[in-house]
């Protein structure tokens, strides 16, 4: 079974700084995904950004990007240039690739990191 | 775009009554989910579903079952609603071919008394 942790509960961070939110996994797969969900207080979960574990490069966004330590079994979320738009529970997730069967399409999410932007 | 819909934001029910929540997806997405949203506890999956009448349980399926008899909704039904299932429940769906994207509903918000 895999697991997610989110070490961090909440964070805040000043308008237009930086901040980093961590993620660390485990599992005994060698094909996964790893995503990061944002939900805006009282509005709809959505997909940031998402990396394959076979990709060594790391998966950006435009302001979002991720460090992948796959040997780490990492998954960092930054935000650069932080908005009052980005303050929302922010959720790392993992999910199998290419596993046969209907469980493979299971997603586990941390407990979440509620992430507050400061005027 | 794709939506999800979900039949109410927010439902107050009474302990023993039989609780139904509805989500609908407009993209006829094949594979369904319901998770459960709990302070601290992120989200767990209860049931899914990869087709018509077809369904799986999740992580945390005591006290629920689902009900897929079309493929663009996907019910999860509380037989006798107890106070420990006030919680959030989100839906969301995929599509085969594009597992690794899922897209959720909006909520909702279920108090029992």
């Amino acid at each position: 079974a895999q697991t997610v942790t989110q070490s961090q509960p909440e964070m805040s961070v000043q308008e237009a700084e930086t901040v980093t939110l961590s993620c660390t996994y485990d599992t005994s797969e060698n094909n996964y995904y790893l995503f990061w969900y944002k939900q805006p207080p009282s509005r709809q979960m959505i997909l940031v950004i998402r990396q394959e574990a076979y990709k060594q490069q790391n998966a950006t966004e435009n302001r979002f990007s991720v460090n992948f330590q796959k040997a780490a079994k990492s998954f960092s979320l930054k935000i650069s240039d932080s908005q009052l738009g980005d303050t929302a529970m922010y959720f790392c997730a993992f999910m199998k690739h290419g596993a046969s069967g209907a469980g493979s399409y299971q997603l586990t999410f941390g407990k979440g990191t509620k992430l507050s932007v400061i005027p | 775009d794709v939506k999800v819909t979900q039949s109410s934001r927010y439902l107050v029910k009474r302990t023993g009554e039989k609780v139904f929540l509805e989500c609908v997806q407009d993209m006829d997405h094949e594979n369904m989910f319901w998770y459960r949203q709990d302070p601290g506890l992120g989200l767990r999956l209860i049931y899914f579903s990869y087709d018509v009448k077809m369904k799986e349980k999740g992580d945390i399926p005591e006290g629920y079952s689902v009900s897929r008899e079309k493929k663009e909704r996907f019910s999860l039904i509380l037989e006798s609603a107890s106070t420990n299932q006030t919680s959030m429940y989100l839906c969301a769906s995929s599509i085969i071919g594009e597992e690794e994207t899922q897209y959720f509903g909006p909520g909702t918000r279920l108090l029992v008394l």
